[in-house]
């Protein structure tokens, strides 16, 4: 199946530090997502990716859509104490449904 | 805010006993999907719905569960005689016609 390696399993920075994770598969994915959840709450969709080599921000957080389409790169900046969560990037399964597929997520720290 | 509405956010519940979960998605958006969550885990697709037709079902969505989204707008999630193995997150997300999903805050259930 279409399956998503997220890395790294969890971080633990400094309030000010730059962050990155990314996500890689074995097989093509035409859109990636990233979503921040915090416990107890639903995902939140922070940037969505549509096309190979894009380059997308939302405020600190930017976002690429690898040149081969097997991997996304998030990255955070100056990071601060609301940015901890858990971060999961998403791409939809091949097929009518389009479901999405999820990595296992990073959960992140942020250390005053 | 008219983003995705789940009741309830929590539910407790004896082993055996019928649960009923409710999700309102976004109003334009006529794809409608339930997910599982469980703990450390991204969620995992359950059921699709386009308008009110159910068009895909996952093989973790067992006899005892059904779905409906009887006028295309709300949806329900019913599981019948549960199990403690059922505790989990459910959450609801919508899409318009794209891969995009937004979800819903949640409902976090416990088997006791």
């Amino acid at each position: 199946g279409q399956q998503l390696n997220q890395s790294p399993q969890s971080m633990f920075i400094q309030e000010g530090e730059d962050v990155s994770m990314n996500c890689t598969s074995s097989s093509i994915f035409n859109t990636w997502l990233w979503y921040k959840q915090d416990p107890g709450e639903g995902p939140v969709l922070l940037i969505a990716l549509y096309k190979a080599g894009e380059l997308t921000s939302n405020g600190r957080l930017t976002a690429q859509f690898g040149i081969t389409r097997k991997d996304s790169f998030l990255n955070i900046s100056a990071s601060i104490p609301s940015d901890v969560g858990i971060y999961f990037c998403a791409g939809p399964v091949s097929g009518s449904a389009r479901q999405l597929t999820f990595g296992s997520g990073t959960q992140l720290t942020v250390l005053p | 805010d008219t983003g995705v509405s789940q009741d309830p956010r929590h539910k407790i519940t004896k082993r055996g006993q019928n649960v009923t979960f409710r999700c309102d998605p976004i109003s334009e958006h006529n794809r409608l999907y339930w997910y599982r969550q469980t703990l450390g885990q991204g969620p995992e697709f359950l059921t699709y719905f386009q308008n009110e037709a159910q068009l895909e079902k996952s093989r973790l969505l067992s006899d005892r569960f059904s779905a409906e989204r009887p006028k295309g707008s709300f949806s329900t999630l019913e599981i019948q005689r549960t199990e403690q193995g059922d505790s989990a997150m459910y959450l609801c997300a919508s899409s318009p016609r794209t891969d995009t999903q937004y979800f819903g805050p949640g409902t976090r259930l416990t088997v006791l």
